[in-house]
């Protein structure tokens, strides 16, 4: 069964950083692309960042870009967003889902774990 | 990158059919067979219910069906039932920047009458 469990998220002030971590298990994690995506409170879905398999192509959304980065560890099966200079517009739940693969959807999706930016 | 566009809210009886539209442009949805379709009930985490236009992944009810012409696709439930009450977004693949590579719709809330 695949399983996704994401952590590290909490209340982190204006201008403050974060990683999240998505742990994944029941599927080759080597072998797929990964995303995060966040839905804030009330809001809809919003794509911010993808890996390829490989973890040597990285990809951002405009509403992060310079301000995140992406990373996956293949041997701990495990992928992180470090979130920098966070504003209170990223207050979100963010999800990490498993690729189907290239970019023809998102088969599988972790809990979610919140952020809030505040002071 | 702008969102995919689709109705806020669409509702039916149970047992009758619904059409969600979602309306991009020729650099996504219309340029590439990877739309995606997910359910997403209050909170959960979304479900992927369609890939590839019109594929089901495993589990998932026949009754859900996904389509697509030009620039727009749709995602039809047939045999409505009480339980497909739920947000749902389109997505697909874009190529309308570097910085892809996907984009979601705006969602639509599905209210069983």
């Amino acid at each position: 069964e695949v399983q996704l469990v994401e952590s590290g998220g909490g209340l982190v002030q204006p201008g403050g950083s974060l990683r999240l971590s998505c742990a994944a298990s029941g599927f080759t994690f080597s072998s797929y692309a990964m995303s995060w995506v966040r839905q804030a409170p009330g809001k809809g879905l919003e794509w911010v960042s993808g890996i390829s398999y490989s973890g040597t192509s990285t990809y951002f959304a405009d509403s992060v870009k310079g301000r995140c980065t992406i990373s996956r560890d293949n041997s701990k099966n495990t992928l992180y967003l470090q979130m920098n200079s966070l504003r209170a517009e990223d207050t979100a739940v963010y999800y990490c889902a498993k690729d189907v693969s290239a970019a023809r959807g998102l088969d599988h999706w972790g809990q979610g774990t919140l952020v809030t930016v505040s002071s | 990158q702008s969102a995919l566009t689709q109705p806020a809210s669409v509702s039916g009886s149970p047992g009758q059919s619904i059409t969600i539209s979602c309306t991009g442009t020729s650099s996504d949805v219309g340029g590439y067979n990877f739309v995606s379709w997910y359910q997403q009930h209050p909170g959960k985490a979304p479900k992927l219910m369609i890939y590839d236009v019109s594929n089901r992944p495993s589990g998932v009810s026949n009754r859900f069906s996904g389509s697509k012409s030009g620039n727009s696709a749709s995602l039809t439930i047939s045999g409505l039932q009480a339980e497909d009450e739920a947000d749902y977004y389109c997505s697909s693949y874009t190529s309308s920047s570097t910085l892809g590579p996907y984009v979601f719709g705006t969602g639509t809330k599905v209210t069983v009458l």
